[in-house]
């Protein structure tokens, strides 16, 4: 079955940095998109980022647009998230998704249980 | 960006009543709507997508509607699983927009 599982939250000062991990399995990772999607305590969901199947194609939300960084390595089905100026307004839980298509974002289909990020001094 | 405004927030329902949730979109978005369930702690569930599809493994009670700028999802007979949030996703236009969400208690 399909699993997507989250790692490397935390808490992290205003202005830091951290890089988050989604690792896939039960599925051919390498032929869907994904996204990061995050929730802020006690808020709905925020679309963050999304990348293609190939790595060829990214958009990111203009709230992270400049300090977030989307990649992936298909060779160890992992997505990445590097985050950097983080701010108290990127605390939240992190989701990683995978879309139903390969090339352009439609919706999502699997999601993982999240990891939270802090932001605060 | 399109919004999409979910009614109502939270809606208060007894096991096997039919409950009824709204998105409307703030412009036509065909039918490129998708619709998941979120229970505490956890990452959302997809129920539907395309309006109309019903993701594989969800009951039948769940069944959504609509196209252009106004949808509708409906749960028929509901079941103690299904006191949760609800929330839709737009997906016609960059960027990936959500409703806030309904809670359903």
């Amino acid at each position: 079955q399909v699993q997507l599982v989250e790692s490397g939250g935390g808490v992290v000062q205003p202005g830091g940095s951290l890089r988050l991990s989604c690792a896939a399995s039960g599925f051919t990772f390498s032929t869907y998109a994904m996204h990061w999607v995050r929730q802020g305590p006690g808020k709905g969901l925020e679309w963050v980022a999304f990348m293609r199947h190939d790595g060829t194609t990214i958009y990111y939300a203009d709230s992270v647009k400049g300090r977030f960084t989307v990649s992936r390595d298909n060779s160890k089905d992992t997505l990445y998230l590097q985050m950097t100026g983080l701010r108290s307004e990127d605390t939240a839980v992190y989701f990683c998704a995978k879309d139903r298509m390969d090339i352009v974002p439609t919706s999502f289909d699997y999601w993982g249980q999240g990891t939270l990020v802090t932001v605060s001094s | 960006d399109i919004q999409m405004t979910q009614s109502p927030s939270s809606l208060s329902a007894s096991v096997g009543d039919t409950v009824t949730i709204t998105c409307r979109a703030s412009q036509d978005i065909s039918n490129w709507i998708a619709w998941y369930q979120q229970k505490a702690e956890k990452g959302p569930k997809s129920l539907i997508y395309a309006a109309t599809s019903l993701q594989s493994g969800v009951p039948s009670r769940f069944s959504g509607d609509g196209s252009g700028t106004d949808f509708t999802l409906t749960i028929s007979g509901l079941q103690p699983e299904d006191f949760a949030t609800y929330y839709c996703q737009q997906f016609d236009t960059y960027p990936i927009t959500f409703g806030q969400g309904t809670r359903l208690e």
